[in-house]
C-alpha cells in the first residue's frame, strides 16, 4: 500500500465548475497536509496547507481534512483553464518537514 | 514567500560525466534541505535529506556514493550526480522549510539529460 494515494485521473471538468480531488494517507500519526499544483516542467507550488479536522478555505480553494477516516481533499470552485495542472497531495509525518507525495492527480478544465 | 533558487535548470551531459546542482534558499536560512527527484508523469521521489554541518540522509534505495550532498551553509545545498547515466536523466528538485510555517518552497527545478 502506497503512504499517499491519489486517483491519477486525469479529471475533467467544465470551466465555473467545481473540481473536487482526493487523496488518501495510510500513516495515522501524520500530522500536516499540503496541497500542491504542479504545471508540466516546472515545480510544484503550495496551494494549500491543512493541520485539523474540518474545512479550511482560501478564495476558489477549499481543503478538507479528515483524520479519522485518512483523507484529504481539495475542492476548487469555479474552475478555470488555468487550473489545469497535476495536484499533488503531500503529507508529513511528523516534525520535520519531511513530506511524502501521491503520485498526483491531473485536472483539465475546459472551456 | 520564501523563495529557493535552484541552478542549472537545465544541463546535458554526456554519460560518465558528474553534474552539480546548487540550491539556495535566497530569504532565509535552512538547516534542511530536501532532494526530490521526477520522471516523466511520476510524482515526486524524496532522495535525500541534506543538513547543514552534518551528513546528508539517504532514503532506501538511493546510492549515497553516487549523488554525493554536501550543505556547506545556511543557504546553500548542492547535489552532484556523478558517473551520471542515461537512467539518471530526471528533473532534480529541491526545496527547504520555512522554520515555524511546516511548509515547504520548492526551487524551480533541474532538467538533467545524459546522453
Amino acid at each position: 500500500q502506497k503512504e499517499v494515494e491519489q486517483n491519477s485521473g486525469p479529471l475533467s471538468v467544465p470551466e465555473g465548475a467545481i473540481a473536487s480531488l482526493n487523496c488518501t494517507y495510510s500513516d495515522r500519526v501524520s500530522q500536516s497536509f499540503f496541497w500542491y499544483r504542479q504545471y508540466s516542467g516546472k515545480s510544484p507550488e503550495l496551494i494549500m496547507s491543512i493541520y485539523s479536522n474540518g474545512d479550511k478555505e482560501d478564495g476558489r480553494f477549499t481543503a478538507q481534512l479528515n483524520k479519522a477516516s485518512q483523507y484529504v481533499s481539495l475542492l476548487i470552485r469555479d474552475s478555470q483553464p488555468s487550473d489545469s495542472a497535476t495536484y499533488l497531495c503531500a503529507v508529513n509525518k511528523g516534525g520535520y518537514n519531511k513530506l511524502i507525495f501521491g503520485a498526483g492527480t491531473r485536472l483539465a478544465v475546459h472551456p | 514567500g520564501a523563495v529557493v533558487s535552484q541552478h542549472p535548470s537545465r544541463v546535458i551531459c554526456k554519460s560518465g560525466t558528474s553534474v552539480k546542482i546548487e540550491c539556495r534558499s535566497l530569504d532565509f536560512q535552512a538547516t534542511t534541505m530536501f532532494w526530490y527527484r521526477q520522471f516523466p508523469k511520476q510524482s515526486l521521489m524524496l532522495m535525500a535529506t541534506s543538513n547543514e554541518g552534518s551528513k546528508a540522509t539517504y532514503e532506501q534505495g538511493v546510492e549515497k556514493d553516487k549523488f554525493l550532498i554536501n550543505h556547506a551553509s545556511l543557504t546553500l545545498s548542492t547535489l552532484t550526480v556523478t558517473s551520471a547515466h542515461p537512467e539518471d536523466s530526471s528533473f532534480y528538485i529541491c526545496s527547504a522549510p520555512v522554520q515555524g510555517s511546516g511548509e515547504l518552497f520548492f526551487g524551480e527545478g533541474s532538467r538533467l539529460t545524459v546522453l
